[in-house]
Order: C-alpha cells, then structure tokens, then sequence
C-alpha cells in the first residue's frame, strides 16, 4: 500500500519556467491537498480539493493553478516559476473526520 | 538536509525521560485535533488524535491532552528514545471548514543520548 506518492522528489527550474508536481493516492480518500512549507512558517495550504470535480484555494494560492484529474489524482502546477516559490511541496489526502497522510514531498528550488 | 527544524522552537529532552510539547490552538469551535511528527526529509507523519468530546487519549507510548476551556493541546511521550527526535506539528480541523486543517508552526524535539 503505497499511500500518498508525489513525484518528482526533487526539481531545479530557472525564474519563468512551468512544471507540475503530481500526486496520487491510493486509499479512495475524497478530500486532496496542496501544501508549502518554509523554515519557520510551518505547513501553509496552497489549494485543496474536498471531492472529485472540486477545487478551492487555501491560505496562498496566488501562481499556482491545481487540477483534480480524478478521485486518485491532484495536480500543482506553477505556470511561471518566481524564487518566492522555492520551497518543499506537500500533497496529503483525507477521508472526512480522519487524520491528513502526508506524501514525502518535492524539494523545489528555483534560480 | 532539510531546513524545516530552523527557527522553530526546541525541547532537549534526555533518552529515557519523558517529553511534554505544547500546543495552544486558536478556534474554540474546532472539534478535531491530531499530532504529527515529522522526520528530517520526509512528510508528516500521524501519530494521534483527539476529538472535542474528549479530553484524554493514550496510544503507545503516546498521550494527547485536550483543554478546551484554554484552549490547549499537549502530547506527552513517555520514556523518550532517540527515534523520537523530529519536529512535531499539532493541527486542528475547524468544524464545518469544509475538511481543512490548520496546523500550528511545529516544535522541534532534540533526544540527547
């Protein structure tokens, strides 16, 4: 049972360029999120996803676009990378009233 | 290595005692409370929770405290063991914020030998 996996688990871009981080779970849990997190800020919510076909945005959603491809599937995509985004990336699924599991993250850097 | 352990607070703890790390939460109607723990390169991982109905919950090793008239979260470890050095997250989920969890800057838990 593989959980929560995100690839890749590491990424360089330069300043301008697009790339999506993907994820997949395989527990048929409903709700998926998009999280960042920074030295000191703790583990801050990009945008998430309560239900196949839904997407809402999270506490800081601005130069990211998500795609909830299916029940399994939820995409982050950052469409023109800026050095503010340089962080590590955290995909995580729910079922209602149960704990978040967590993927293992993707180490983003951009120059 | 991973940065996430930088700025955040510390508790040294010897191997062997037990380790209490706190945690003041900011909505009285949350219902919902879990502690995670979370290892050098990797994600947060699950170690309890607690629900509003309750104020006291015991794993293994593990318990979790809940004051809701002060609002505070405490997860208590007992006889602490290198392993359980990592920074620790606790998070509260709003009641009928649409499944949202809001998660609370972490505490990092240093175990000396």
């Amino acid at each position: 049972n593989a959980g929560v996996t995100q690839t890749p688990k590491f990424q360089v871009l330069k300043t301008g360029q697009s790339m999506t981080l993907q994820c997949a779970q395989d527990m048929n849990h409903n709700s998926m999120y998009w999280y960042r997190q920074d030295p000191g800020m703790g583990l801050r919510l990009i945008y998430y996803s309560a239900s196949e076909g839904t997407t809402d945005k999270g506490e800081v959603p601005n130069g990211y676009n998500v795609s909830r491809l299916n029940k399994r599937e939820f995409s982050l995509r950052l469409e023109s990378a800026a050095p503010s985004q340089t962080s590590v990336y955290f995909c995580a699924s729910r079922r209602q009233a149960q704990p978040q599991h967590f993927g293992d993250g993707t180490r983003l850097s951009i120059l | 290595g991973e940065s996430v352990g930088l700025h955040l607070p510390t508790l040294s703890v010897q191997e062997g005692d037990n380790s209490i790390i706190n945690c003041a939460y900011s909505n009285s109607a949350s219902d919902y409370f879990i502690w995670y723990k979370q290892e050098s390169g990797k994600g947060p991982q699950f170690i309890i929770d607690i629900r509003s109905n309750m104020d006291k919950r015991q794993g293994q090793r593990v318990t979790v405290l809940l004051n809701k008239t002060v609002k505070h979260l405490s997860l208590q470890i007992a006889a602490t063991q290198p392993g359980d050095s990592a920074v620790y997250f606790c998070a509260e989920n709003w009641a009928g914020a649409n499944s949202k969890l809001t998660f609370g800057k972490g505490i990092t838990l240093s175990v000396r030998p």
